[in-house]
């Protein structure tokens, strides 16, 4: 079955800085691709969805980019600030009649003022 | 909307009783997914339903886990004869399939086990 692999588990920038997390998956039918944001003790929250169709995806104070020949995925927070000190997690789905995601570790990003 | 709803938030067990997690999906969504997660293991599916219909349970231990969705408006995950290593935080996810598998999570029941 898919496997997802993201690196890395921590991560410690300054504020201002730039934050870089990269997942590599092995499905080459993947369809659908998501990052979600963990904050202590709270659910994951949804920060952007990307369709395999589009490679560079612009969110607010982030990148997602996507490539599909090397089956990775990354997110780049721009300029990170301390709000944005949380858990980030990928995640992959073929879509279709698989619905289920199959999420990376988890990365922990640290963003000190 | 409140989102998914999931309670108890937190329940403790002693080791070898039995835990009934609730999960409520968002009104209108079709599918519903669980979830568990840990330091170690990171976020593990479980099982998910579709039309209130078992479609894959690859991610349940054979032994002592069960789920049901007996209606649109809830499903439970049962785990019988609970153990230290089943303490984990129990995520549910509900989704309109329709909107390209968009999970939208709960805020979790965390399953401390004696």
């Amino acid at each position: 079955g898919e496997q997802v692999e993201q690196r890395p588990p921590h991560l410690s920038v300054r504020e201002g800085d730039s934050a870089f997390i990269t997942c590599t998956y092995t499905d080459p039918n993947s369809y659908y691709f998501f990052w979600y944001k963990q904050e202590p003790g709270a659910s994951l929250q949804l920060l952007m969805k990307v369709f395999s169709s589009t490679e560079i995806n612009e969110g607010q104070g982030f990148t997602v980019l996507l490539n599909k020949k090397d089956k990775r995925l990354s997110l780049n927070l721009t300029a990170a600030h301390p709000g944005d000190s949380a858990a980030y997690f990928c995640a992959v789905s073929a879509g279709g009649s698989n619905a289920k995601l199959t999420f990376g570790k988890g990365t922990k990003l640290s963003v000190k003022s | 909307n409140a989102g998914v709803i999931q309670t108890p938030r937190h329940k403790v067990t002693g080791k070898g009783q039995e835990a009934t997690l609730w999960c409520e999906p968002i009104s209108g969504h079709s599918a519903v997914f669980w979830y568990r997660q840990t330091i170690v293991q990171g976020l593990e599916f479980l099982t998910y339903f579709r039309n209130q219909a078992p479609i894959d349970d690859s991610g349940m231990p054979k032994e002592r886990f069960s789920a049901q969705m007996p209606n649109q408006s809830h499903s439970t995950l049962k785990i019988q004869s609970t153990q230290p290593q089943d303490s984990a935080v129990y995520l549910c996810a509900s989704t309109g399939l329709g909107v390209q598998n968009t999970l939208y999570f709960g805020a979790g029941t965390r399953l401390s086990v004696l």
